[in-house]
């Protein structure tokens, strides 16, 4: 199975600075036929499901805001936030699907400074 | 507009087997490339992937629950079941459907359900 390790577990950020969270893979989800990195994100808000942000690493879901970013390759990855507002309090989640099974980060919680 | 929702007992006791349906409106199951998965969660904890089954019934499991878990599909009734047998108390978690988009080229959910939580107790 492919591990997904996230960084930091936890994040506290002032409103309207930027949070930054990694996510680092066992191995590549890199897929060398279409050069497409299978690297999802999702925010999970307290009670709710999971949402979807980020798909292919870097492609914004639609009507995800466009403070939210998503880039990195192979086994390396980064979520940021450019201007933190009050409604990004959550976990955010990676998850490759590169290969099966699927596999998810551990989570990271991201507060108010 | 894609929508999703589980169904199924709140409660259930240990070694008894656990039956979930996923009841979807917005797409349909035959459509090419479209699948729908369960993944679950403990309170307090991380997700875990534990189904999928696809369009063209190719059905992938989770190595760790393989020989517990079913999933099947009733394209006509637009719902798909899960069926997790031996249960212990450390399967108490919300489970989750969601819907793979036929885009996915592999697996991940664009749209959930809301989540049933299932205690395992005696």
């Amino acid at each position: 199975d492919i591990v997904m390790t996230q960084s930091p577990d936890s994040l506290a950020v002032s409103l309207g600075e930027r949070a930054t969270i990694n996510c680092k893979s066992s191995q590549s989800v890199l897929y060398s036929s279409n050069n497409k990195n299978y690297l999802t994100w999702y925010q999970q808000k307290p009670g709710q499901p999971p949402k979807l942000l980020i798909y292919w690493a870097s492609t914004r879901e639609s009507g995800v805001p466009d403070r939210f970013t998503g880039s990195g390759s192979a086994t390396d990855f980064t979520l940021t936030i450019s201007s933190l507002q009050a409604e990004d309090v959550a976990v955010y989640y990676c998850q490759q699907y590169y290969t099966y099974p699927i596999t998810f980060g551990q989570g990271t919680r991201l507060e108010i400074k | 507009q894609i929508t999703l929702k589980e169904s199924g007992p709140t409660l259930v006791k240990p070694t008894q087997t656990l039956t979930l349906t996923c009841t979807f409106s917005g797409f349909s199951l035959s459509n090419s490339g479209v699948g729908v998965g369960w993944v679950r969660q403990p309170p307090g904890k991380a997700l875990e992937w534990l189904a999928l089954i696809s369009w063209n019934d190719d059905i992938r499991y989770s190595p760790s629950l393989k020989s517990r878990v079913t999933i099947t599909k009733d394209t006509s009734k637009n719902q798909v079941v899960l069926t997790l047998t031996n249960m212990d108390p450390v399967d108490t978690a919300t489970y989750y459907c969601g819907h793979r988009p036929p885009t996915a080229s592999g697996c991940y959910f664009d749209y959930w359900g809301q989540g049933t939580l299932v205690t395992v107790s005696s």
